[in-house]
């Protein structure tokens, strides 16, 4: 168990340019979220997938955020045109088992948009 | 909807101390699970301990447990016998069978344990 990965850890951006994170799941759990983290704030929920399918997004994911698990490996979060207002950090988790089984998190990517 | 309410933005206490971490929720459902999160300075996010709805013990991992109270819709982290090491943002989770698997967090607390 080499726990969740997620690269890189930490992006500069100006405004209107496109970022994509990555995130490795531990290798045996068929769940991963991608959650948003602002400044004092607990992380909000912006997508979930079950293997391959992504089966739920949240409204916080506007048209401009894109998530991929080909193959229902590794992961990738992009957000295109990014804004000022999406500088955040970014968390990767995985989990398997019930619905109340733990998440495990990554260390996150931070993204600054200048 | 779900919701979670951390009230206590920041703590201190003194090492070797005991240290309770306020919790309230609020959910229409019968079945919910409750976590709680321990974030470090450097981000990541460390799962400490789960209470089931239906659980009719408080959960205890080590050092910490969770004094559940259902009928006040409260789920209040204690830790024991604080540690330097224990420093950090703490975070109350709920989730929902049929919430998509998402996790509910409420707004942290911010520990400090003072030498």
């Amino acid at each position: 168990d080499t726990g969740v990965s997620q690269d890189p850890r930490h992006k500069i951006t100006k405004r209107g340019q496109n970022v994509t994170f990555r995130c490795d799941p531990i290798s045996e759990h068929n769940r991963l979220y991608w959650y948003r983290q602002t400044l004092g704030q607990g992380p909000e929920f912006l997508t979930y997938f079950q293997n391959e399918a992504q089966l739920e997004k949240s409204r916080l994911l506007s048209d401009r955020f894109s998530a991929e698990r080909p193959k229902g490996s590794f992961s990738t979060l992009e957000i295109q045109r990014t804004e000022q207002g999406d500088s955040a950090m970014y968390l990767c988790a995985s989990s398997l088992g019930p619905y109340n089984s733990p998440l495990h998190f990554g260390n996150g990517t931070r993204l600054t948009v200048t | 909807a779900q919701k979670i309410t951390q009230t206590q933005p920041g703590m201190f206490v003194q090492e070797k101390e005991a240290v309770t971490l306020d919790c309230t929720y609020d959910t229409s459902d019968q079945s919910y699970g409750l976590f709680w999160y321990k974030q470090p300075s450097s981000g990541e996010m460390i799962f400490l301990i789960y209470q089931g709805s239906y659980d009719e013990q408080n959960a205890t991992e080590g050092r910490y447990s969770l004094n559940f109270q259902k009928a006040r819709k409260s789920a209040n982290l204690v830790i024991s016998a604080s540690q330097l090491g224990d420093s950090a943002m703490y975070f109350c989770a709920m989730i929902l069978p049929g919430s998509a698997r998402q996790l509910t967090f409420g707004s942290g607390t911010q520990l400090t344990v003072l030498p």
